[in-house]
């Protein structure tokens, strides 16, 4: 079945610091990948997302490339600022999901100190 | 355009009694999605409504049931709750001709006592 390991936090950063959370997939057929973030109190955002291989979604800085040989989609932001302090939680859906289902990694915790 | 509103936003309630969510699905879709979030987890499917009937169920014993309405908003139904169902749960809507992603809303925080 369809999985997604994502590293563990918190990720604790000085602002300005950049920022790598690393995301890997086990999926049948070609999934689509997904970058969400949950701020405190609130559901998920959508934050990013790629299709196929290759793609790099992008969105307010943070940038992720659908890599199939390595079965990757690492989160990157050059430049983190204290309103990035979210979970991001990163996330794919495969044609062959019963319904389109979203399977989550486990999220992880990003806290920005100014 | 509205997004996805869920209701009500906070619930407590009793081991052993019966609990009915609310979502009404951004306009323009036609797909309803249920997630369940433990604390400190990632999401976990539930099932999925389109054209008011179930279509993909996750690994949720038939206690969890859902709903869907002609106006595409959905009802998430949980008997006999206990403690585990304590959780944030997460309704997203979408459409299948538009082939959009996921929206979500902000989630009914349910407490299970």
């Amino acid at each position: 079945g369809n999985s997604v390991t994502q590293m563990e936090g918190p990720v604790t950063l000085s602002e300005e610091a950049f920022l790598t959370i690393n995301c890997t997939y086990t999926a049948t057929g070609y999934p689509s990948l997904f970058w969400y973030v949950q701020y405190p109190g609130e559901g998920l955002q959508l934050l990013l997302k790629a299709t196929k291989a290759d793609d790099k979604g992008s969105n307010k800085g943070f940038e992720a490339t659908y890599r199939k040989e390595t079965t990757s989609f690492h989160l990157e932001k050059g430049s983190v600022q204290v309103s990035d302090s979210a979970v991001y939680f990163c996330a794919l859906t495969s044609l062959k999901a019963a319904g389109n289902k979203l399977t989550f990694g486990g999220g992880t915790r990003v806290l920005v100190k100014p | 355009e509205t997004g996805v509103t869920q209701s009500p936003t906070h619930l407590i309630k009793t081991r052993g009694q019966q609990v009915t969510l609310r979502c009404s699905s951004q306009s323009g879709h036609n797909t309803v999605s249920w997630y369940q979030q433990a604390l400190g987890q990632g999401p976990q499917f539930i099932f999925q409504y389109y054209r008011e009937e179930e279509n993909g169920r996750g690994n949720f014993p038939p206690r969890f049931s859902g709903l869907q309405f002609p106006n595409y908003s959905s009802e998430l139904n949980v008997n006999a709750l206990e403690l585990d169902d304590s959780a944030l749960y997460l309704c997203a809507s979408s459409s299948r001709q538009m082939n959009t992603e996921a929206f979500f809303g902000q989630g009914t925080r349910l407490t299970v006592v």
